[in-house]
């Protein structure tokens, strides 16, 4: 692994159904990231992880949820999924929260839902 | 909330120099990032500004005016595949990036 992956690439989901996007770095960065892109919105955070152990919501966090149990791993999860969810994802990393760094992006998953 | 404002499109010709201007209102500011995207890629990082003033990367330049809330990207002797989106994005004072929706870069030949 080099960098960030997310997987599944796509999905299609019927409405209701749960969804767990994965995403994983192998960096060790202290911070993670989700965000959601939606033609004409820009990028949008969902949920974030300053640390291992700690989550906090962004600006559309309603109907997501995520866990980080380690440093490497940041699952979001779609309880119940509605179309409004569908766009694409993507999960980014940073060394750290409070600092210059930079955050590097994952490929995306993109995520239909009827 | 934040607002960042950057213009939808721009086109310019091959080798010709192309100016994305950002103005932006937020919480608290930890810096401005620009970010390059590709159709269907994910984003990559191009610049950051923290301080007033011109930072310059090669062909790729970001000014950055606090008292204003005012940035701009300068992208010099454009290529064909410079042709992408681009994005820029604040650090508010929780650290916590905020984008704009983006400027679609077009290159023609």
């Amino acid at each position: 692994i080099a960098g960030i992956t997310q997987a599944p690439t796509s999905q299609i989901l019927a409405a209701g159904r749960r969804m767990t996007l994965r995403c994983t770095q192998d960096m060790r960065h202290n911070a993670m990231y989700w965000y959601r892109q939606d033609l004409g919105l820009g990028l949008r955070l969902i949920h974030y992880s300053n640390t291992a152990g700690t989550t906090g919501k962004g600006e559309v966090p309603d109907g997501y949820s995520v866990s980080r149990a380690n440093t490497d791993d940041f699952p979001l999860t779609l309880a119940s999924a509605v179309p409004s969810q569908t766009s694409v994802y993507f999960c980014a990393s940073s060394e750290r929260a409070d600092s210059y760094n930079e955050q590097f992006f994952g490929p995306g998953t993109r995520l239909t839902v009827l | 909330g934040q607002n960042i404002d950057q213009p939808t499109e721009m086109t310019a010709t091959e080798g010709a120099i192309v100016q994305i201007n950002c103005t932006y209102q937020t919480s608290g500011f930890n810096g401005l990032f620009w970010y390059q995207q590709h159709a269907g890629e994910a984003p990559t990082f191009l610049s950051y500004n923290v301080l007033d003033g011109l930072e310059e990367k090669g062909r790729f330049s970001s000014f950055l005016s606090r008292s204003k809330g005012y940035s701009y990207l300068l992208l010099k002797e454009l290529q064909m595949k410079d042709s992408a989106s681009y994005l820029c994005a604040v650090r508010d004072g929780d650290y916590k990036l905020s984008f704009g929706a983006g400027t679609t870069v077009t290159v023609r030949a």
